[in-house]
């Protein structure tokens, strides 16, 4: 059974901070992984990567995999209080598209 | 559109009625997915569209759930005889497709409130 999970499953830090996201998967056709901000209802697309030891970098986030131990991190460097939400990890396992969601992170960033 | 839409925005409804939910995926995009996410969980994948092919159902939970995409675009969740674990945000996403390196973009979910 294809596994994405999350650690940690939650933090608190202060503005300013930086924090580390965790991304796991066990599946049996990895074709990307994409992680999202979901802070209502919606989640916003944030990176999607494919190939190992190449960091995406968007502002003050920035992603990288590694598909030898089957990971990927997501970081966020000098937090704001606009950064909280839930972080969603996704693998896509096959040829058409489907994604595999993990439980998310939810981060929450104090004044 | 600009973006992926999806109605209504929130629904109640009572244990044992049927609810329809729509979604408008961004034109041009091929590949719709329903997804399920209950309060506090990750999102539970329920089924998927690409184009003309038969859609992939293997995500919905029981056959009171089923879904159709007319003409390539809109699609409808029909939830029947509803019960309370279905009280839930259904999210609907659209990409591409036909590929699996191109993003997909969410709309904004239908809170459903089974009462």
């Amino acid at each position: 059974e294809d596994k994405v999970v999350q650690s940690p499953l939650s933090l608190v830090v202060h503005e300013g901070d930086t924090v580390t996201l965790n991304c796991s998967y066990e599946v049996t056709n990895f074709r990307s992984l994409l992680w999202y901000k979901q802070e209502k209802k919606a989640p916003t697309f944030l990176f999607m990567l494919t190939s190992s030891g190449i960091e995406k970098k968007s502002g003050r986030l920035s992603s990288i995999l590694d598909k030898k131990e089957l990971f990927s991190i997501l970081n966020i460097t000098a937090t704001q209080t606009g950064d909280s939400a839930v972080y969603l990890c996704a693998v896509r396992t096959d040829s058409w598209g489907k994604l595999q969601f993990g439980a998310g992170t939810q981060v929450v960033v104090t004044p | 559109g600009a973006g992926v839409s999806q109605s209504p925005s929130n629904k109640v409804t009572e244990k044992g009625k049927d609810v329809e939910l729509r979604c408008d995926p961004i034109s041009g995009h091929t590949a719709l997915y329903w997804y399920r996410q209950s309060l506090g969980q990750g999102l539970e994948f329920l089924i998927y569209f690409q184009g003309n092919s038969a859609p992939d159902k293997s995500g919905l939970p029981s056959d009171r759930f089923s879904a159709e995409r007319t003409g390539g675009s809109v699609s409808t969740l029909t939830i029947q005889r509803t019960q309370q674990e279905d009280s839930a945000v259904y999210l609907c996403a659209s990409s591409l497709g036909q590929t699996w390196n191109t993003e997909a973009f969410f709309g904004q979910g239908t809170r459903l409130t089974v009462v």
